[in-house]
């Protein structure tokens, strides 16, 4: 069980370029969500998913930012013409399907995070 | 929607002692789960303890356990016998029982509590 696998864990991008990130969720899960953190900061939502649907995107910037949960291969968080703004770490966490009265258990389970860097 | 708040942004203790770590959170819902994660230098986030709402049995797990008022919208979180390996940023978080077909298992978290264990 190789839990929720993030790649790449550092990326150093310069202004303009873009910027991709990768999240493979625990074995089993079908829902993913991805979460912001700025320097010295909390955890901010962005955009949940699930296979092929994008469910909440309501914390994700209107520009330059996308994400997508393919059907085959892993979840992908784009930023596009990155700025240094976008400097930050981005978590992904995933979970599984538990309805009813076994809901309670979905508890999420989170990557180690990638490390944005831009110049 | 839901805010949750740390006001303590460090603390510190002695190995072997005890601390609380604070938390309160707004919420008009009556129903929802709430959380404590721990963020080590490692930056992976790993699941402390959780409390469902409905329960009023404090959760506890080891050496950690919670004050859940839940009039007083309170969740603190008790570190008993203090180890050096629990020095890490310490987050609450709030999960709705609601909506779950839109925010599934999304979190709201606080902005956290560096926890500094001396020897």
């Amino acid at each position: 069980n190789a839990g929720v696998m993030q790649n790449p864990r550092h990326l150093v991008r310069r202004r303009g370029q873009e910027a991709r990130l990768r999240c493979s969720p625990m074995k089993g899960h079908s829902h993913v969500y991805w979460y912001r953190q700025l320097p010295e900061e909390g955890l901010k939502f962005m955009v949940y998913l699930q296979k092929e649907n994008i469910i909440d995107e309501s914390g994700m910037p209107k520009e330059r930012f996308s994400a997508e949960f393919p059907k085959e291969g892993p979840s992908i968080l784009r930023i596009q013409q990155v700025v240094r703004g976008d400097s930050a770490a981005y978590f992904c966490a995933s979970s599984p399907v538990l309805i009813g009265i076994l809901s309670g258990a979905n508890v999420l389970t989170f990557g180690a995070g990638s490390r944005l860097t831009v110049l | 929607a839901q805010t949750v708040t740390q006001s303590q942004p460090e603390m510190s203790v002695q190995e072997a002692e005890t601390v609380t770590l604070s938390c309160t959170y707004d919420t008009s819902e009556s129903d929802y789960y709430l959380f404590w994660y721990k963020q080590p230098p490692s930056r992976q986030m790993i699941l402390v303890i959780r409390q469902e709402a409905y329960k009023q049995q404090n959760a506890t797990e080891n050496r950690f356990s919670v004050n859940f008022q839940k009039a007083a919208k309170s969740f603190s979180l008790k570190i008993s016998d203090s180890q050096l390996g629990d020095a890490a940023m310490y987050f609450c978080a709030y999960r709705s029982a609601r909506s779950k077909e839109t925010s599934g298992s999304r979190l709201t978290f606080g902005e956290g509590t560096q926890l500094t264990v001396n020897p």
